[in-house]
């Protein structure tokens, strides 16, 4: 079965950076865009950005450019999502979840990484 | 990209319905058949209940319909059980590789 494995919980200085990772397993890596989404305490969903796995093409939502970082390993199977100069705001889970059909359709999610930014 | 305009909080009793907007622009929901509608539970990982705009993932019960008029996309629940209590969001292909979420609507099953 599709599985996307998410790395743990981070805490995070203000200004530093943060990579996390995406595991996926149970289909082929490369046929499915992943996407990157967020939620704040209290606040909903967020979409940040995708990967397409193959040639590594990247889209970000545009209050992200130049602090968000999409790769991928096709080698492990593995996405990972780098976001820059981190401020509190930054503090949310973080899901990865797979693109069904390279339009939108979220269809498996990872378990979600906290992440807390705090001096 | 600004989110997409959900209520904030909708009830209803068991057995009744209840209908979740989603107001975007014609640039994302009005632009594009690609609004899918997620069920997200506290402590757990968002689940996708509708695609598409209307279609149904296998295993998702035809008590959740989705339908779009204009720029605005609606979910409605049937028969509300009270496992059907959580917050709800849509979201829409935006042009250009980018998506956007709604702000999400809290369901309270009374």
């Amino acid at each position: 079965q599709v599985q996307l494995v998410q790395s743990g919980t981070e805490v995070k200085k203000p200004g530093a950076s943060l990579k996390v990772s995406c595991k996926t397993s149970g289909y082929i890596f490369i046929s499915n865009y992943i996407h990157w989404v967020r939620q704040a305490p209290g606040q909903g969903l967020e979409w940040l950005g995708m990967i397409n796995p193959v040639g590594e093409t990247t889209s970000n939502a545009q209050k992200f450019q130049g602090r968000l970082t999409m790769t991928r390993d096709t080698s492990k199977s593995t996405v990972y999502m780098e976001l820059r100069g981190l401020t509190s705001e930054d503090t949310a889970m973080y899901y990865c979840a797979r693109d069904q059909r390279s339009s939108g359709i979220l269809d498996n999610w990872g378990q979600g990484a906290l992440v807390t930014v705090s001096s | 990209q600004s989110a997409l305009t959900q209520p904030r909080s909708v009830s209803g009793s068991p057995g009744q319905s209840v209908t979740i907007s989603c107001t975007g622009t014609g640039s994302d929901v009005g632009g594009y058949d690609y609004v899918s509608w997620y069920q997200h539970h506290p402590d757990k990982a968002p689940k996708l209940i509708i695609y598409d705009v209307s279609k149904r993932p296998s295993g998702v019960p035809d008590r959740f319909s989705g339908s779009k008029s204009g720029n605005t996309a609606s979910l409605t629940i049937s028969g509300l059980q009270a496992d059907d209590e959580a917050d709800y969001y849509c979201c829409s292909y935006a042009g250009t590789y980018t998506w956007v979420f709604g702000g999400g609507t809290k369901l309270t099953v009374l």
